[in-house]
């Protein structure tokens, strides 16, 4: 079946980096765009970036435009999220999600992971 | 990126129906049949309940159902269980980027 598991989450300064891994199975990851989500506390589900099936494109959200980087490595079935200059305000928690079409242009996403989570504080 | 416009929170008493809203500019849902509906529970992961505005994946109560008019979706939960208290998220692919409303809780009374 598929599984996403997140990890790489943890306590962090603002304006540090950290480096959020999603490792999948259950699928062919060479087939599939992925997503990361995430949600702060007490607030909903919130777009962070896309990278589709072939790797071609990625997309962002304003929030974290040029802060953050999604890539992938499907020879190792994983998914990353570079996150630079971190902001108290990312907290959250951090979901990778799959895309729901088959080698097509990136969509909504179905398949869900459990999440880790990402505190940033001075 | 504006999210899309969902109601705070919505209720019903078991063996009602109820409709969730979810409005957004016109290019991210009036002209796109790529609209989806999440289910959400404290400290789970979302599950997708509805895609493309009206399907439902396997294994998804036919108690959900989903429908689009204009530049507003809609979820109807009919028959409504103790057990779909919750949060429930739409989201529309805006030809890249995604989406999502902020989120609507039902409570069951």
């Amino acid at each position: 079946q598929v599984q996403l598991v997140e990890s790489g989450g943890g306590v962090g300064q603002p304006g540090t980096s950290l480096r959020l891994s999603c490792e999948v199975s259950g699928f062919s990851l060479r087939s599939y765009g992925m997503h990361w989500v995430r949600q702060a506390p007490h607030k909903g589900l919130e777009w962070v970036a896309v990278i589709w099936y072939d790797g071609s494109k990625r997309y962002y959200a304003d929030a974290v435009n040029g802060r953050f980087s999604i890539s992938r490595d499907n020879s190792k079935n994983m998914v990353y999220l570079q996150m630079n200059s971190l902001r108290v305000e990312d907290t959250a928690i951090y979901y990778c999600a799959r895309d729901a079409y088959w080698e097509a242009a990136a969509g909504n996403p179905d398949f869900w992971g459990q999440g880790t989570l990402v505190s940033v504080s001075s | 990126q504006s999210a899309l416009t969902q109601p705070a929170s919505v209720s019903g008493s078991p063996g009602q129906s109820i409709t969730v809203s979810c409005s957004g500019i016109i290019s991210d849902v009036a002209n796109d049949d790529l609209v989806s509906w999440y289910q959400k529970y404290p400290g789970k992961a979302p599950k997708l309940i509805i895609f493309e505005v009206h399907k439902r994946p396997s294994g998804v109560s036919n108690r959900f159902s989903g429908s689009k008019s204009g530049n507003t979706a809609s979820l109807t939960i009919s028959g409504l269980q103790p057990e779909d208290e919750g949060e429930y998220y739409c989201s529309s692919y805006a030809g890249g980027p995604v989406v999502f409303g902020g989120g609507t809780t039902l409570t069951v009374l």
